[in-house]
């Protein structure tokens, strides 16, 4: 079975360009998080979505991110425009439910020049 | 709110060794904890969770850990460290109220070296 799929793998960008993150989480999971790791830390969820719904963003910097799911499968995850201090892995994970094991893919390197 | 505090963010052992990866947590009602091991360039791989049965969990690659409600503490142990085991490991507590439930907390990693 696919795991967590995540493109691109790498990605590098000039500050204030726009970047877009895409995930395939594993068939059947409902429930889909992207999380952000900056280097040398742990990762920190962003979103959270119960199939198409984001149920908890309240980590998420709308002025510059946004995130979708349309059908409740893929996700994207945007940044517009990119700054300095974005320069991250974003990982995307999924779980068949909330009480559930999360699945993680390898990640996006984003790094901004 | 949830926090996790990993101590020591480099461990480095000899091949056969004992890993001890200490691992405290914060967490105002009974907490889902999980250990995640990362090799370089991937993704995190769940190494085990503890989710309110026994103490004591036992998890992929010979790892376990053992569950401390008085001391705050999951710390994860290996009785023979082997080379392939060099890697980065996330210590996570899982928030088990509102909109929040499920959301993992990490500690800020420690990266083990094994030594030949």
């Amino acid at each position: 079975e696919a795991g967590v799929v995540q493109s691109p793998r790498y990605k590098i960008i000039e500050k204030k360009q726009p970047v877009a993150f895409w995930c395939n989480p594993i068939s059947g999971h409902n429930t889909l998080y992207w999380y952000r790791q900056n280097l040398g830390q742990g990762p920190e969820l962003l979103i959270r979505y119960e199939n198409e719904e984001a149920v908890d963003d309240s980590q998420l910097p709308k002025d510059r991110f946004s995130a979708e799911r349309l059908k409740g499968v893929d996700s994207t995850l945007k940044i517009q425009p990119a700054e300095l201090g974005d320069s991250a892995v974003y990982l995307c994970a999924s779980s068949a439910d909330i009480n559930t094991e999360a699945f993680f893919g390898q990640g996006t390197r984003l790094t901004v020049v | 709110a949830q926090s996790v505090t990993q101590l020591g963010s480099h461990v480095s052992v000899s091949e056969g060794a004992l890993v001890l990866l200490r691992c405290n947590y914060s967490s105002s009602v009974p907490p889902y904890l999980f250990w995640y091991v990362q090799y370089p360039n991937q993704g995190l791989q769940l190494l085990l969770k503890y989710t309110s049965a026994a103490t004591l969990v036992k998890g992929i690659n010979g790892f376990e850990a053992e569950f401390k409600k008085s001391e705050t503490s999951f710390h994860l142990t290996k009785p023979s460290a082997h080379m392939s085991d060099a890697a980065e490991y996330f210590c996570a507590v899982s928030d088990l109220g509102g909109t929040s439930y499920g959301k993992l907390t990490f500690g800020q990693g420690t990266i083990l070296t094994v030594h030949p």
